[in-house]
């Protein structure tokens, strides 16, 4: 089955840097891929997502970039703000049967410091 | 578009009492699921329906946890006997599994301590 790797699990960054999280999967097959973002004590919420037709993809401050090849794909964030500061979750899925199963990886904690 | 509902948001059990969360998805969603949640780890699947169907329990241990959703729409998940390291945030999630839209919606979450 599928297998999601996510590191690092903290980040620490200073407000108006950049953030980078890096998922790897292991189903060559898997072909969608979403964000999500945990606030604490909150529920997980979709942030952006790429399927697996397309390298890139933006809005606003956050892109997700796709490497098919290597599978893996990773979550940028540009001129964080502290609101940013989240448990940030990546996922792999494949349909199947017309039907997703998402797999999650463990999670990274990023802090961004005013 | 109303969310996801869970009840309750809290529970505390002693090992070995038996818990049951409730779960209403998004109205239209035919896909449910329901995911554990550690401190400090993943989500990780426990049951997947479609309407009132079983999609995939691999994950759900079920020697002492059943889920069912009758009537395609809202859906309990139970627990029986519970254990100590069943301690976790249960979400349910629903998605409209459409072309062009796969995102999940989550719920809450119900936070079980089992002591």
């Amino acid at each position: 089955g599928e297998n999601v790797e996510q590191h690092p699990s903290t980040l620490s960054v200073q407000e108006g840097d950049s953030a980078v999280i890096k998922c790897t999967y292991s189903d060559s097959a898997s072909n969608y891929f979403p964000w999500y973002k945990q606030e604490l004590g909150k529920r997980p919420q979709l942030i952006i997502d790429i399927r697996s037709n397309v390298g890139e993809k933006k809005d606003q401050r956050i892109a997700v970039t796709l490497n098919k090849t290597a599978k893996h794909f990773s979550l940028h964030i540009t001129e964080t703000q502290p609101e940013d500061s989240a448990v940030y979750f990546c996922a792999a899925s494949r349909r199947e049967g017309g039907y997703n199963k998402l797999i999650f990886g463990a999670g990274t904690r990023l802090a961004v410091h005013p | 578009e109303a969310g996801v509902a869970q009840s309750p948001r809290y529970k505390i059990i002693e090992k070995r009492q038996s818990v049951a969360f409730w779960c209403n998805p998004i109205s239209g969603h035919a896909t449910l699921y329901w995911y554990q949640q550690i401190l400090g780890q993943g989500p990780k699947l426990l049951i997947q329906f479609q309407n009132n169907g079983v999609v995939d329990d691999s994950q759900l241990p079920k020697d002492r946890f059943s889920a069912e959703r009758l009537k395609g729409v809202d859906s309990t998940l139970k627990i029986q006997p519970a254990k100590l390291e069943d301690s976790a945030v249960y979400l349910c999630a629903s998605s409209l599994e459409v072309e062009g839209n796969y995102g999940y919606t989550f719920g809450s979450g119900t936070r079980l301590t089992v002591v």
